[in-house]
C-alpha cells in the first residue's frame, strides 16, 4: 500500500484555520486521497477526498499539490468539535483493493 | 455514502466465551465489508474483508478462526471474537467501502472488554 506521512500532532486556535499537511511521495496515478477524521470512542468519520483537483465541501476543503506528492486538508474555522486525530489515506482506484489502511494520523488540539 | 449500524456500542463478557457484533449497512447493498481494531492511543488496523456470500479474506497476523466473519446477506456482517481473552479487548469498528464520489462509512465502533 502506498504510505503518507502525516505530523504526529498540530494546535490551533478556535475560528482559526488548519492546514493539516500529508506527504505521499509514493502515490500512483490511481490513488485517491481520502480524509477521515476520529473524535475520541467513535469510529472514523468521511472528511473529504480527491483525485488531482482541489475539493470543497461543507466541512473543509482538500488542497492537492500539481504531482500529487502532498496534499493538505484545509478547516477554514477550527471549532472545539474539530479536535481529533485525521487521517490522510490513499484509496487505490485503479483495482479491486478497497481497502483503507490507516497510519498514526495526526491528532490536532483546538484551543479555545 | 452508506448508512451503517453497528451493535453493540459496548460489551463486557467473560474469560472464554464469545461476542458476536454486527453491522448491518442501512442502506446500500455491500458486498463488502471491513472488520479493524482499535487498541487505546492506537491507530486502526485491519483486521479482514468480510465478502457478502464467500469467505472473508483475513490481514497476515489475524487469526481466522478466532475471528469469526460472516457475510450472509448484502447489508449484514458479523464479527465473532471466539474464546474471548483479555487481550481481545479493544475497539471492533467496521466499514462499508464506497467508490467514486462517496468515502468510506464506518461504524460507531464496539467497546469489547473481556473480565
Amino acid at each position: 500500500d502506498a504510505k503518507t506521512t502525516q505530523p504526529n500532532s498540530m494546535e490551533s486556535n478556535e475560528e482559526e484555520p488548519v492546514h493539516l499537511p500529508c506527504n505521499h511521495s509514493t502515490i500512483s496515478g490511481t490513488d485517491y486521497i481520502h480524509w477521515y477524521r476520529q473524535l475520541p470512542s467513535q469510529g472514523p468519520e468521511y472528511v473529504i477526498h480527491g483525485l488531482t483537483s482541489n475539493v470543497n465541501n461543507r466541512m473543509a476543503s482538500l488542497a492537492i499539490a500539481e504531482d500529487r506528492k502532498s496534499s493538505t486538508l484545509i478547516l477554514h474555522r477550527a471549532t472545539l468539535r474539530d479536535a481529533a486525530v485525521y487521517y490522510c489515506i490513499l484509496r487505490d482506484g485503479g483495482g479491486s483493493n478497497y481497502k483503507l489502511t490507516f497510519g498514526k494520523g495526526t491528532l490536532l488540539t483546538v484551543n479555545p | 455514502g452508506a448508512v451503517v449500524s453497528q451493535h453493540p456500542s459496548w460489551v463486557i463478557c467473560k474469560s472464554g466465551t464469545s461476542v458476536k457484533i454486527e453491522c448491518r449497512s442501512l442502506d446500500f447493498q455491500a458486498t463488502t465489508m471491513f472488520w479493524y481494531r482499535q487498541f487505546p492511543k492506537q491507530s486502526l488496523m485491519l483486521m479482514a474483508t468480510s465478502n457478502e456470500g464467500s469467505k472473508a479474506t483475513y490481514e497476515q497476523g489475524v487469526e481466522k478462526d478466532k475471528f469469526l466473519i460472516n457475510h450472509a446477506s448484502l447489508t449484514l456482517s458479523t464479527l465473532t471474537v471466539t474464546s474471548a481473552h483479555p487481550e481481545d479487548s479493544s475497539f471492533y469498528i467496521c466499514s462499508v467501502p464506497s467508490t467514486g464520489s462517496y468515502g468510506y462509512t464506518f461504524g460507531s465502533g464496539t467497546r469489547l472488554t473481556v473480565v
